[in-house]
């Protein structure tokens, strides 16, 4: 049972363009989304996250909508550069109690031509 | 303030032998997460431990894996006997006490022959 549905697997946006990625879940008790960005050879770092007390988050380039009665969420990437590709992946957690375990989305592979 | 940190970044063993990951936490956080990457699939959670304690267990196969966090040292993810499909990336991430915010060391990659 995949819990966080991620799509699309790859995408190619041309530099300046924007990159949509988007996740699906389906336990409603997840109240934290996080998104990673991870490049070759190197471990997941955190990029934004958002709660669903609120609708939209925005941090630079970076913005993350949230859709509470879908159960969906979405990162967007503005103006996007080549240093953006990357693999993105989508997460969810539960932040009541004091287990904070994650559940990932496949990823998403993103290339961005110059 | 230096990030998680895993040892070693890369690790070959044959089938049957043993492999021991270390993952050391970002100072101040005593939380620890094991996670397993498969190649063209996301991180897979296996572990949660406080500090000697272990919290949920719940994403490890139940036969040949094990893990620890000691008072002293780092957290050891153990895989004994290990078979062709414990080839992965092997991901710790850390968090201080009560946050949920998760921050990742770089893996450590073990292929098995």
């Amino acid at each position: 049972q995949q819990q966080v549905k991620q799509s699309p697997q790859s995408l190619i946006v041309q530099k300046g363009g924007i990159s949509i990625i988007n996740c699906a879940y389906e336990n409603t008790a997840f109240d934290y989304f996080p998104w990673y960005q991870q490049f070759p050879g190197k471990g997941p770092a955190l990029l934004i996250a958002i709660r669903p007390d609120v609708s939209e988050k925005k941090e630079g380039r970076f913005t993350i909508s949230f859709n509470k009665s879908a159960k969906q969420f979405s990162l967007h990437i503005m103006d996007s550069q080549p240093g953006d590709s990357a693999t993105y992946f989508c997460a969810a957690s539960i932040r009541g109690g004091s287990n904070y375990k994650l559940t990932f989305g496949k990823g998403t592979l993103l290339t961005v031509n110059p | 303030n230096a990030g998680v940190m895993q040892n070693p970044r890369h690790l070959v063993r044959r089938r049957g032998q043993e492999a021991r990951l270390r993952c050391s936490p970002m100072k101040g956080h005593s939380h620890v997460y094991w996670y397993r990457q498969l190649p063209e699939e996301g991180l897979k959670f296996m572990v949660y431990l406080q500090k000697e304690n272990i919290i949920d267990e719940s994403g490890m196969p139940k036969e040949r894996f094990s893990a620890e966090f000691p008072k002293e040292g780092p957290s050891i993810l153990r895989i004994q006997q290990v078979v062709r499909g414990d080839s992965a990336a092997y991901f710790c991430a850390s968090s201080p006490p009560g946050d949920y915010e998760q921050y990742f060391g770089p893996g450590t990659r073990l292929t098995v022959t």
